[in-house]
């Protein structure tokens, strides 16, 4: 069965530096491109970060470049979110989805998402 | 950056009616259009991608149509576990971007 199990969320004081981790199962990682997206409470769906499925290329959306950096451990199976500088507009759903691809398709599975709340 | 929009932003419907949301780009983005469903509480899964290809296991009343930057999603009769909200979303290139949603309420 294919499985995205993110972790890493919680209650983070503002500014402050937090890692979100996704651990994958059932499907060969390495084939497949890897992104972030997040939902705030009660908003839509904003796309966060992509990966292709080699490490070797990114994207961030405007609103955390500078201040998120996605990675990859293709032995480990895992998906990573490191954030730093985090603010009350970071507070969210952060969900790990697959990418049908190696780059640039749909995404076709996602995770329960792990909530990152941002607070003093 | 390409923005997406949707219209409606919701609307109200019945068992069995036919349900049509649309999506524009402001920019071409040839066919790289996907739609999803998010049921409360739930994470979003895909229906369709490449604008109008049925992802494996969604029923055909699912079905989405539109290229460069006018696309369709139409429900052709809504049965009871459809009533979520559904989100258009490009990847021409990055940043991806989905549309603010459509949410079908009864």
């Amino acid at each position: 069965e294919v499985q995205l199990v993110e972790s890493g969320g919680g209650l983070v004081q503002p500014g402050k530096s937090l890692r979100l981790s996704c651990a994958t199962s059932g499907f060969r990682f390495h084939d497949h491109a890897m992104h972030w997206v997040r939902q705030a409470p009660g908003k839509g769906l904003e796309w966060v970060s992509g990966i292709n499925w080699n490490g070797n290329t990114e994207g961030y959306a405007d609103s955390v470049k500078g201040r998120f950096t996605i990675s990859r451990d293709n032995d480990k199976r895992f998906l990573y979110l490191q954030m730093s500088s985090l603010g009350g507009d970071d507070t969210a759903l952060y969900f790990c989805a697959r990418d049908r691809t190696s780059w640039l398709g749909a995404l076709d599975i996602w995770g329960h998402g792990t909530m990152v709340t941002v607070s003093s | 950056d390409i923005q997406m929009t949707q219209s409606p932003s919701s609307l109200s419907a019945s068992v069995g009616d036919r349900v049509t949301i649309t999506c524009q780009a402001n920019h071409d983005i040839n066919n790289y259009l996907n739609w999803y469903q998010q049921k409360p509480g739930r994470a979003p899964e895909l229906l369709i991608y490449d604008a109008s290809k049925l992802q494996t296991g969604v029923p055909l009343r699912f079905s989405g149509s539109g290229s460069g930057t006018h696309f369709t999603f139409t429900i052709s009769s809504l049965q009871p576990e459809d009533f979520a909200t559904y989100y258009c979303q490009h990847y021409d290139y990055l940043p991806y971007s989905f549309g603010p949603g459509t949410k079908v309420e009864i």
